[in-house]
């Protein structure tokens, strides 16, 4: 149990398009998702708190209309890079949360982020 | 801001040895989580940790929540090859709601 999907694994987008990323719970219900950016040989940081039904929370720093993020549902929430630039390239990852279980967050298998 | 320092950054080690890692704060959490990744992937959850003084186990790995709450630390006993990977360190607070991550601890295992 506590899976959680993350679509796609890589994308190679143009300089100046937009980049959706999916991040789904499959078997259980995500009240609260994050997500994060990573830079090659450091750690997680965490860009933004999506929950479901309302606007999501951005850490200092991160643009909002930059970064657009929807959590339509209990088990999808979509990051979008928008008129995306070399120096967005980067590996995204979701995490999810099952209240059920307590504070434990489960991760998406990332998504690496090539522009071009 | 919350911050968590993990020691060491790296570790090279012989397979069979033991290894260990630690995540010291200057703020208490309720909760320690220890995940390990692997390159190009999300990182996995090894270990939660919710009590302070809780010593858990799964299989070859031990982790404690420290009884200050402000620190914790993970064990691997008679390493393999594959433990190669990074493994982090997380702190959840109940005041942000957030998951603060450790810089991570780099294990490399020679046969």
């Amino acid at each position: 149990g506590a899976v959680v999907s993350q679509h796609p694994s890589r994308v190679i987008c143009k300089s100046g398009t937009s980049v959706k990323i999916e991040c789904r719970s499959l078997d259980f219900q995500a009240t609260t998702m994050f997500w994060y950016r990573q830079f090659p040989k450091q750690s997680l940081m965490l860009m933004a708190t999506s929950n479901e039904g309302s606007k999501a929370t951005y850490e200092q720093g991160v643009e909002k209309d930059k970064f657009l993020i929807n959590h339509a549902s209990l088990t999808l929430s979509t990051l979008t890079v928008t008129s995306a630039h070399p120096e967005d390239s980067s590996f995204y990852i979701c995490s999810a949360r099952d209240w059920g279980r307590g504070t434990e967050a489960f991760f998406g298998q990332g998504t690496r982020l090539t522009v071009v | 801001g919350q911050q968590l320092n993990q020691s060491p950054q790296s570790m090279f080690i012989q397979e069979g040895e033991d290894v260990s890692m630690n995540c010291t704060s200057s703020s208490i959490f309720n909760t320690w989580l220890w995940y390990k990744q692997d390159p190009g992937e999300g990182p996995v959850l090894l270990i939660a940790l919710y009590k302070a003084g809780e010593l858990t186990s799964n299989g070859r790995l031990t982790a404690q929540f420290g009884i200050t709450r402000k620190d914790s630390f993970l064990n691997i006993s008679a390493s393999i090859p594959s433990d190669v990977g990074i493994y982090f360190c997380a702190g959840h607070s109940s005041n942000t709601g957030k998951l603060i991550f450790g810089q991570g601890t780099t294990l490399q295992v020679k046969p």
